[in-house]
């Protein structure tokens, strides 16, 4: 079953807008929540994680909200930019433990940023 | 300081051939894993090598198996290739602490496999 569930499948913003997309989990024992962008033929690079003791973590244009309660996190992307088209992943794990680093991805979601 | 690095860039192969792919990790890196992402989708985990050792595996047949070098680098073999089998495999390296924590896992460009 899907460990992460994400939304929207695909985005279209337009340039200098906000973008954002959602994620939501099951497993309480997830303990470190990454955000990987993927453009086409590439691998994931890593964007920006975050941790359950906080709750918001910015960095640059890009802002990861967590809701530990609802077991949602989101990402948000200020002033969105035609190349930050791109696909973007979000996914959990737990850092310790028997699944020690796995990772558990969301299907993905295509933003596209039109000028 | 290179990243994670993977080969070949692309491989076709026919229905029941074998096929070997190669990662070298991360400088620094002693943990590898192995990712399956099929066309639209997330990337899948495959296993995890940790001291040349299979450290944990996802819900793949034997058909996948691996192999960790003394340097950290690693193999991944797949058996009988199916139609199915069509995927980018990526490979993750990362370190670990101990036997209790990770770092943050870092990705090679992956492997663009092809299956007629």
């Amino acid at each position: 079953q899907q460990q992460v569930k994400q939304s929207p499948q695909s985005l279209i913003v337009q340039k200098g807008g906000i973008s954002i997309i959602n994620c939501a989990y099951e497993n309480t024992a997830f303990d470190y929540f990454p955000w990987y962008q993927q453009f086409p033929g590439k691998g994931p690079a890593l964007l920006i994680a975050i941790r359950p003791d906080v709750s918001e973590k910015k960095e640059g244009r890009f802002t990861i909200s967590f809701n530990k309660s609802a077991k949602q996190f989101s990402l948000h992307i200020m002033d969105s930019q035609p190349g930050d088209s791109a696909t973007y992943f979000c996914a959990a794990s737990n850092d310790r433990g028997s699944t020690l680093g796995r990772l558990y991805f969301g299907r993905g979601t295509q933003l596209t940023v039109w000028p | 300081d290179a990243g994670v690095t993977q080969s070949p860039t692309h491989l076709i192969k026919t229905r029941g051939q074998q096929v070997t792919l190669r990662c070298s990790p991360k400088s620094g890196h002693d943990t590898v894993s192995w990712y399956q992402q099929a066309l639209g989708q997330g990337p899948q985990f495959i296993f995890q090598y940790y001291e040349e050792e299979e450290r944990q595996r996802g819900n793949f047949p034997d058909r996948f198996s691996g192999h960790q070098f003394p340097n950290y680098s690693s193999e991944l073999n797949v058996n009988a290739l199916l139609l199915g089998d069509s995927a980018l495999y990526l490979c993750a390296s990362s370190f670990v602490y101990g036997t209790s924590s990770t770092d943050t896992q870092y990705f090679g460009p992956g492997t663009r496999l092809t299956v007629l």
